[in-house]
């Protein structure tokens, strides 16, 4: 089935370091997302994202819509210990409101 | 934003028996899903919740193993039945409003299998 590949897989980086992760697909898709999980929550929306090429920025994170619409990065600037988490990105099926997610990238930032 | 209440939270079963998750929404909204979260794997979807009729199934998942019900636009109910120690996962409930594309999370339920 399909598949939405991000890496890096896990990063561990100092606290006041920029993060970078990408998500990449082999099919084109129209809406791409980007979900962070603290431990023992659910996964909180940070941003979205519907235009090809589109850069949007939510605080300090800031994610691109890749312009071939099969893949995104997002980017975390000046990291703090709170950006601990797993971050998934994700798309929406054509023509339904069901989601595949990423594989999921680890951060731990070391203070 | 909708918001979610999920329960339990947490819950250790003993292999053989069945587990019932309900998801409460504090306001209507249009679409109803269960996830999947396997250790350390990422979401998978169950089905899709349809109010008033049955849900909406996967492929792997089937009825009789996680029956659901939604009787109405603000509630459902995950049923994790004959569970075995592979059923230990997170499962989450989700829900979109009208119009909207991003998903909103329960806090999800950690469930362990012995």
């Amino acid at each position: 089935g399909q598949q939405l590949n991000q890496s890096p897989q896990s990063m561990f980086i100092q606290e006041g370091e920029d993060v970078s992760m990408n998500c990449t697909s082999s099919s084109i898709f129209n809406t791409w997302l980007w979900y962070k999980q603290d431990p023992g929550e659910g996964p909180v929306l940070l941003i979205a994202l519907y235009k090809a090429g589109e850069l949007t920025s939510n605080g300090r994170l800031t994610a691109q819509f890749g312009i071939t619409r099969k893949d995104s990065f997002l980017n975390i600037s000046a990291s703090i210990p709170s950006d601990v988490g797993i971050y998934f990105c994700a798309v929406i099926t054509s023509g339904t409101y069901k989601y595949i997610f990423g594989t999921g990238t680890r951060l731990k930032v070391l203070a | 934003s909708a918001v979610i209440s999920q329960k339990p939270s947490r819950d250790i079963c003993q292999r053989g028996t069945s587990l019932t998750i309900q998801c409460q929404v504090d306001s209507q909204v249009t679409m109803m899903f269960w996830y999947r979260q396997q250790p350390g794997q990422s979401l998978t979807l169950i089905a899709t919740a349809n109010q008033g009729s049955e849900a909406t199934y996967e492929s792997g998942f089937v009825i009789d193993k996680f029956p659901i019900s939604r009787p109405n636009l603000t509630f459902s109910t995950l049923t994790v039945s004959n569970m075995s120690p592979e059923d230990s996962s997170i499962y989450l409930c989700s829900v979109t409003v009208s119009g909207g594309y991003g998903y909103t999370f329960g806090s999800g339920t950690r469930l362990t299998v012995v």
